[in-house]
């Protein structure tokens, strides 16, 4: 089955330095990758759409200049924390949609946290 | 505006019993999926079941069953046989739209999830 690596796995960092997160398709295309972001024992809320070649399309509340988003390629999509603080410390979680068949495939989440 | 309500924020069952976890939905659009994920304490999301709002019949994967009732807005995922590996937070979705592959398109609205423990 296709397969979506997430890295890190998990990551400590000091507040005010950024992160990235890399959300990669293994064995497909995605032209479309979304990054979700999870608090604990709480839903998935959806931060953003990525587009292959294209700007990232925001969800409201979203701060486009604190998640960076950048999806350079039909495999790799990224997501940057700049300047994270204690309150940006969370899950967060890549999907990916095939190219061809559709199919949504989750990575296997970033746990972020911020010291 | 789409919206996912489960209601049950944790349910218990005994092993080998079946288990059936409420899920509602709301939106004024005709077209639509519905999908269950089980997310284990490790994170990772994995998908159960899907079902499309055209489909005519309820959707079966294995041990999975999907009872969806469309005049209810309610789209219940029964689990059979629980097994102790089924403890886990599971997680009802639905998407806009319905792509040409039917099983995915789209981003997801998530509901709040409910968390499962199987007892031996």
């Amino acid at each position: 089955g296709a397969v979506v690596s997430q890295h890190p796995s998990w990551v400590i960092c000091k507040s005010g330095t950024s992160v990235k997160i890399e959300c990669r398709s293994l064995d497909f295309q995605a032209t479309t990758m979304f990054w979700y972001r999870q608090f604990p024992k709480q839903s998935l809320m959806l931060m953003a759409t990525s587009n292959e070649g294209s700007k990232a399309t925001y969800e409201q509340g979203v701060e486009k200049d604190k998640f960076l988003i950048n999806h350079a390629s039909l495999t790799l999509s990224t997501l940057t924390v700049t300047s994270a603080h204690p309150e940006d410390s969370s899950f967060y979680i890549c999907s990916a949609r095939h190219l061809t068949n559709e199919k949504l495939f989750f990575g296997s989440g970033t746990q972020l946290s911020v010291l | 505006a789409q919206k996912i309500t489960q209601t049950q924020p944790g349910m218990f069952v005994q092993e080998k019993e079946a288990v059936t976890l409420d899920c509602t939905y709301d939106t004024s659009d005709p077209s639509y999926g519905l999908f269950w994920y089980k997310q284990p304490s490790s994170g990772e999301m994995i998908f159960l079941i899907y079902q499309g709002s055209y489909d005519q019949q309820n959707a079966t994967e294995g041990r999975y069953s999907l009872n969806f009732q469309k005049a209810r807005k309610s789209a219940n995922l029964v689990i059979s046989a629980s097994q102790l590996g089924d403890s886990a937070m599971y997680f009802c979705a639905m998407r806009e739209g319905q792509g040409a592959g039917g099983t995915s398109y789209g981003k997801l609205t998530f509901g709040q999830g409910t968390i499962l423990t199987v007892h031996p």
